[in-house]
């Protein structure tokens, strides 16, 4: 268990609809990223929140975006889905300080574009 | 794409140790290499991590060579349950901007 649990950890959409995947970091941990994986592949950098701003993005278009909320829990929201964005979207907390620390990953949630 | 370059898979026997290669040959100086692992249909686990020293945990040994272009993760005693795709990392950033490759298939034998 890391403490970081995303929701919901299946989903099914339809080409062309909108989506909204959720985080909850670990408790004292003000930075998120999420990750997009495909079947076989390793995961993705999509982008960073720290303290609720963007801090950093992969390459990926602005129909993907995010939000990080006081209590740090954050949302990735991905507009005019397309099947290649079926995938396992991963999301990991950490902390920050002077020292280099790890990134805790939830389970993730599969999601599939029909 | 990925700093870092790992064989695509390996075989260990259970009880045996498991040295994992990886090169990271364009390494630059304030970059760390990071060990994770990702069990099926989990999310990835960190393993540990090291600047120029080697590193022991509770999970296992890095060792980086003396110029730092690769390293070794060794487990020492592997187990069925270490059964995971192994993702060899550099980076600066260490809140979580991470940079996988394709990773290193290991199944543990009886």
């Amino acid at each position: 268990e890391t403490g970081v649990t995303q929701s919901p950890t299946h989903l099914i959409k339809t080409r062309g609809q909108q989506v909204t995947l959720r985080c909850s970091s670990q408790s004292g941990h003000n930075t998120v990223s999420w990750y997009q994986q495909a079947l076989g592949q390793g995961p993705q950098f999509i982008f960073q929140y720290y303290r609720e701003e963007e801090n950093g993005r992969g390459n990926f278009p602005p129909r993907f975006s995010g939000l990080q909320f006081p209590n740090y829990s954050s949302e990735l929201n991905v507009n005019a889905l397309e099947l290649d964005d079926s995938a396992l979207y991963l999301c990991a907390s950490s902390g920050r300080g002077r020292t280099s620390t790890e990134a805790f990953f939830g389970q993730g949630t599969r999601l599939t574009v029909v | 794409d990925a700093k870092t370059t790992q064989p695509p898979s390996m075989d260990c026997a259970e009880g045996r140790a498991a040295n994992l290669p990886c090169n990271h040959s364009t390494i630059s100086g304030n970059e760390y290499v990071y060990w994770y692992r990702q069990i099926h249909s989990q999310g990835p686990q960190y393993i540990i991590h090291g600047l120029k020293n080697n590193e022991t945990n509770e999970m296992a040994s890095l060792i980086i060579t003396e110029d730092r272009k690769s390293s070794t993760l060794i487990l020492p005693h592997a187990t069925l349950r270490d059964t995971a795709v192994y993702y060899c990392i550099v980076n600066t950033d260490s809140w979580g901007k991470l940079q996988f490759g394709a990773g290193t298939q290991v199944v543990v034998t009886p």
